[in-house]
């Protein structure tokens, strides 16, 4: 299997832009989380997705920030506008339902999307 | 509620040990283990069910106890290659929330020859 497969690896924008960051979970896979990692917060979860129904969105910053999940094999975070403390590497994960009892098993994480935001 | 891990930092000689802490103020279901690499992704060690287990891979262990909401990763023998910032991830117990995983801040680990 290929992985999870996030587009693009890099991005560089300038304040005010929109950003469309994609993941491609692991085939199977029936969980999806976006985090965003940065020196100061460190790994924070935004939003995941179960069956491509969003389960929870409360670390989603703020309206300028939404995800989406068509289907089982896409989902995109967009950025608009962005701001430059927008600025960290975006992580997509994905995983199956856990076995013996575990809710979630282990995660699958993409190579991130780094973005940076003049 | 993010888990509080730690130390936040540790510096090893190879062959020395180490442990590292992750507390959680909530019940918690799970507990999940991963290793970053510097500009790498986040790699899976292993995952702790409530109940007190303890679990090993190579010799890197875990525990879990429920009781006090905490969960202690263990390294023994440290190589070069533990170098890197290990995270733990904790899975709330109750609530709608199934399958939520949260961090901590991370521990920094560096192995010197």
């Amino acid at each position: 299997d290929a992985g999870v497969i996030q587009s693009p690896r890099h991005e560089v924008t300038e304040m005010g832009q929109e950003v469309t960051l994609r993941c491609k979970p692991i085939s199977g896979h029936d969980y999806l989380f976006w985090y965003r990692q940065t020196m100061m917060r460190g790994l924070e979860l935004l939003i995941y997705f179960n069956n491509n129904v969003p389960i929870d969105d409360s670390g989603m910053p703020e309206d300028r920030f939404s995800a989406k999940m068509p289907n089982a094999s896409f989902s995109t975070l967009k950025i608009q506008p962005s701001e430059p403390r927008d600025s960290a590497v975006y992580f997509c994960a994905s995983s199956l339902r856990g076995l013996a009892g575990l809710v979630i098993g282990e995660l699958f994480f993409g190579e991130g999307s780094r973005l940076t935001v003049l | 509620q993010q888990p509080v891990q730690s130390p936040q930092a540790v510096i090893l000689r190879e062959g020395e040990d180490a442990v590292i802490n992750c507390s959680s103020s909530k019940a918690l279901y799970s507990v999940h283990w991963y290793r970053q690499k510097h500009g790498e992704a986040p790699v899976f060690l292993m995952i702790l069910l409530k109940g007190g287990e303890q679990k090993g891979h190579d010799k890197i262990s875990a525990s879990f106890n429920e009781k006090k909401q905490q969960s202690s990763l263990y390294l023994t023998a440290s190589q070069l290659s533990y170098s890197g910032t290990y995270f733990c991830g904790t899975e709330k117990a109750g609530g709608t929330s199934y399958g939520k995983l949260t961090f901590g801040q991370g521990t920094i680990l560096t192995v010197h020859p």
